[in-house]
Order: C-alpha cells, then structure tokens, then sequence
C-alpha cells in the first residue's frame, strides 16, 4: 500500500494565485513527521516545511503553510500569492518514528507550473 | 548558511566500473543519509549512518557499501555498475538520527553507459 500519495501529477496556477497540493498518507505509527520538499528543474532536493503528528498547530514558513488534518491523514500544502520561481516538482514525505525509524518515505510528487 | 556539500556533481561510468560519491554534511550534524531517485521517479531511501554506524537499510544493492568516517563524511562506494544505477544520488544530513528535518545535497547525477 502506499504510503504516501499525491493525486495531482501536474498543475497549472496563474502567477499571484494560491495553490494548495494535496496529500495523504497512511501510518500506523502514532508518531511522524510530515515534510514537503521543492525539487526545481536543476535537481537539487529543498526542505520547504514540516509538521510533527504531535503538533497541534499547522505548519507556517514565510508563504507556505500546510494543512494538516490529521483524523483524514492529509497534509496538504499551501503556497500563497504564486511566483514562477514556484515552477518546481513538490513531493510530500513523511518519516515514522517506530515503523521506520530514520528513512523519508517520498510521494510520487506533483509538477507544479507558475503561468505569467 | 553551511549546506550539504555532494561531489562529483556530474559522473559517467561505464558499465562494470566502479564510483565513489562523497557526501559532507552540515557541519556538527551526526547522521547521514543516501538515496536514490531514477528518472521521473520519487527518491528512494539506501542506507544511513548515526555516528559512524548503519543505523537502517533500504533498498540498496549489493554492489553497493557504504560507510561514515570520523569526520561525518560519508562515501557510497559502487561496483559491477549497470545501466540501471543511472540516477540521482542524493545525500542527506540531521543533527541526531530522529531530528525531524533532512536536509538534502544537491546530488551526484550518475549517468552509466
């Protein structure tokens, strides 16, 4: 089963919009880590936001927030007021504590395109 | 600030050679991590080290090693490479093994011909 899963391949956003990508997850671990990460086209791996199972409040960093419901085990992310150095591959991730332990477990991503 | 240093960035081998990745992680961070990410795929998790030592195994090759010296670096040591092993290496480092962020390298691209 998968562990991870982003339903949205690819998208489409105006510049200035918002955009919300989505994820779910599936654990049985009562603690994780949930994680997004930017991967433009130069490749490079960029750590954007985290939310802890614990933590009782959503996740903010600058123009990023995520969306975290944890009874419908979905952390979506939120990219507000969209620039086009926002074109980038976003794949969403999560570490469990006990099940396994130090390993990021990534979705299948979702290809994010910025129109002007 | 310091990040994740990766060399080389670029490498071609061919088939049957071997090759070394380096990773450095950020300065004072104990743990690090190697994953692999084929074309068009998601990164996959190999093997990582907390001081010095595997900690956990992931879908790594058998013509894969790995290890993590005294200065944190770690190196990914890869033999009999095949077409296949064409992908993205990355390494990650974190201040303890259960720290909650990863911070990623910017990859070696290894390309097997």
């Amino acid at each position: 089963a998968q562990k991870i899963t982003q339903t949205q391949p690819g998208m489409f956003v105006q510049e200035k919009e918002a955009v919300t990508l989505d994820c779910t997850y599936d654990t049985s671990d009562p603690s994780y880590g949930l994680f997004w990460y930017k991967q433009p086209s130069s490749g490079e791996m960029i750590f954007l936001i985290y939310q802890g199972s614990y933590d009782q409040q959503n996740a903010t960093e600058g123009r990023y927030s995520l969306n975290f419901q944890k009874a419908r085990k979905s952390a979506n992310l939120v990219i507000s007021a969209s620039q086009l150095g926002d074109s980038a591959m976003y794949f969403c991730a999560m570490r469990e504590e006990y099940s396994s332990a130090s390993k990021i477990i990534f979705g299948s991503g979702t290809r994010l395109s910025i129109r002007p | 600030a310091a990040g994740v240093i990766q060399s080389p960035r670029h490498l071609i081998k061919e088939k049957r050679e071997t090759a070394t990745l380096k990773c450095y992680p950020i300065p004072r961070h104990d743990t690090v991590y190697w994953y692999q990410q084929g074309p068009g795929q998601d990164p996959q998790f190999l093997i990582s080290f907390y001081e010095k030592m595997q900690s956990d195994k992931g879908s790594i090759p058998d013509r894969f090693s790995a290890q993590q010296f005294s200065d944190y670096h770690s190196e990914l040591n890869m033999s009999s490479l095949e077409l296949g092993d064409s992908a993205l290496y990355f390494c990650a480092s974190s201040l303890g093994r259960y720290q909650e962020t990863q911070y990623f390298g910017p990859g070696t691209r290894l390309l097997v011909l």
